[in-house]
C-alpha cells in the first residue's frame, strides 16, 4: 500500500532558527509528493509538490522541499523560521485507486515557531 | 475567484438527524473530494467525483452519501447522524496538475 508517515507529531523551534519537518513515504513506482499547511480554523494550503526533475523544490512562503529517493524521504525546510509560521503541516503522496487521482495523507506534525 | 466554498461552516445534529454538506468550486476542476479531519488522524478520504457524472467510494465511506450536481457542486449527505460522525469536514477539488485545493472546512457534532 501507498503511504506517508510523519514521525513527529510535534517539532519546536525558535524564531530565525532554520526548521525541518519530516516526511518518508511508501509507494510503488515513481512517488508523486505534496506539501499543504493548515492554519488553525481555516482548510489545507498547498505548499509545494514533487512531481519529477530536481530533487531540491521550493514552495510558497519561503518553504522548501528535498526529494531523496534512497531514503525514501521528502522533508520540509525552511532557512528561517517566523513565529507566524506556527501550523500544522501534512504531507501527503498521490496514489492511483479508482478513476481519480487521490491522495493520501500523513497523520500531520504541529509546528510552534517560539518567539 | 472564491475557490473552493462550503456550507455550512458550523453544525450541531442530534443523532438520527440528517444533513446535506455542500461544496461548489468554480475552477472547473473536473475532480472533487470529501474529506474528514479527526485529531492525529490526518484527512481521511470519504467519497470522490473524478468527473461530473460519476462518484467513487473512499477509505471511509460508511454512514455517508454523495452527490456530483454538476461539474461545480459536490454534496455531502449524512442520512442519520452518529456520534462517531464528529469532524471537520473538508471538500476539495483538483484539475490536471495533481494537487487539490480546500475549502474552509464544516465543523459538524452529533450529540
Amino acid at each position: 500500500a501507498q503511504s506517508v508517515a510523519q514521525p513527529e507529531d510535534q517539532v519546536n523551534v525558535a524564531e530565525g532558527n532554520p526548521l525541518t519537518v519530516k516526511c518518508t513515504y511508501s509507494v510503488s513506482g515513481n512517488p508523486y509528493l505534496f506539501w499543504y499547511v493548515q492554519y488553525p480554523n481555516r482548510g489545507l494550503q498547498f505548499l509545494l509538490k514533487y512531481i519529477t526533475g530536481d530533487n531540491l523544490v521550493k514552495g510558497s512562503y519561503g518553504f522548501e522541499a528535498e526529494f531523496n529517493k534512497s531514503q525514501t524521504s521528502f522533508h520540509l525546510k525552511k532557512p528561517s523560521a517566523l513565529v507566524s509560521d506556527s501550523a500544522l503541516y501534512f504531507c501527503a503522496v498521490r496514489v492511483f485507486s479508482g478513476s481519480a487521482r487521490q491522495l493520501t495523507f500523513g497523520s500531520g506534525t504541529q509546528l510552534t515557531v517560539l518567539p | 475567484n472564491a475557490g473552493v466554498t462550503q456550507t455550512p461552516k458550523f453544525q450541531v445534529l442530534k443523532t438520527g438527524q440528517s444533513m446535506t454538506l455542500q461544496c461548489a468550486q468554480d475552477m472547473n476542476h473536473n475532480s472533487m473530494y470529501w474529506y474528514r479531519q479527526d485529531p492525529g488522524m490526518g484527512l481521511r478520504l470519504i467519497y470522490y467525483s473524478a468527473s461530473e457524472g460519476t462518484t467513487d467510494k473512499g477509505e471511509v465511506p460508511n454512514g455517508y452519501n454523495v452527490s456530483r450536481l454538476n461539474k461545480r457542486e459536490f454534496s455531502l449527505r449524512l442520512e442519520s447522524a452518529a456520534p462517531s460522525q464528529t469532524s471537520v469536514y473538508f471538500c476539495a477539488s483538483s484539475a490536471s496538475s495533481y494537487e487539490q485545493y480546500f475549502g474552509p472546512g464544516t465543523r459538524l457534532t452529533v450529540t
